[in-house]
């Protein structure tokens, strides 16, 4: 099994601010990796897919990089919306998917 | 856009089997390249992955669960379902669906039900 490992559990920034998000793999995963926003009561939003691209509809101070095993997920500048719990998750062929144990991200 | 609707009991015996229903508008289970999937987390930790079926009926599930789980689908009622065998206190969670975009054993999810609640107790 893959491990995903966030980091740090949890963010405290406040709105304007930029957040940087980590998630670092077991073994490599190549690109294989998405990023989830989770708010509670709410459906978990798909952000980033294969560590850089944006999924429908998904604002531009969402980025996400990274290759191998190591990914960051970055808000360039919080919006109130954005306090929320982010997940990452991989797809790698090797072995079955799994998910990180999430960052939450909360005001300051 | 397609919509995920998650249902089922909130409270199931240990021992019994655990049986969800996710309800799919917005478009039709049988159309495109997706795999219907259901996602679990218990409280304080992390997503796990269950499993997930193709509209072949061609289904994969997490190793750790496969011997406890069969997912299923019926295109008339544009649903799949979760069923989940011999339940104890560790399978309490909140339940998603999901639905996966990608390859048969490598995708991601771009949409998700809201999840609901399970408590196995007596």
């Amino acid at each position: 099994e893959i491990v995903l490992t966030q980091s740090p559990a949890t963010l405290s920034l406040s709105p304007g601010e930029r957040a940087t998000l980590s998630c670092r793999a077991s073994q490599s995963i190549s690109y294989y990796i998405a990023w989830y926003q989770h708010k509670p009561g709410q459906a978990p939003r798909l952000l980033i897919y294969d560590a850089s691209n944006r999924a429908t509809g998904i604002p531009a101070r969402f980025s996400g990089s990274g290759s191998g095993t190591d990914f960051t997920l970055t808000i360039s500048s919080l919006e109130p919306e954005d306090f929320a719990v982010y997940y990452c998750q991989q797809r790698s062929i090797w072995a079955p998917l799994t998910f990180g144990g999430g960052t939450k991200v909360e005001i300051k | 856009q397609v919509q995920l609707q998650e249902s089922g009991p909130g409270l199931v015996k240990p021992s019994q089997t655990l049986s969800l229903t996710c309800t799919v508008s917005g478009g039709s289970i049988s159309s495109g390249v997706y795999y219907w999937t259901w996602i679990r987390q218990p409280a304080g930790k992390g997503l796990e992955w269950i499993g997930r079926i193709y509209i072949s009926g061609s289904t994969n599930y997490n190793p750790s669960l496969k011997s406890r789980v069969t997912i299923s689908l019926d295109t008339s009622k544009n649903q799949f379902s979760l069923k989940l065998n011999s339940v104890t206190a560790a399978d309490t969670a909140v339940y998603f669906c999901a639905r996966g975009v990608g390859a048969p054993n490598q995708y991601y999810f771009d949409s998700w039900g809201r999840g609901t609640l399970v408590t196995v107790s007596s």
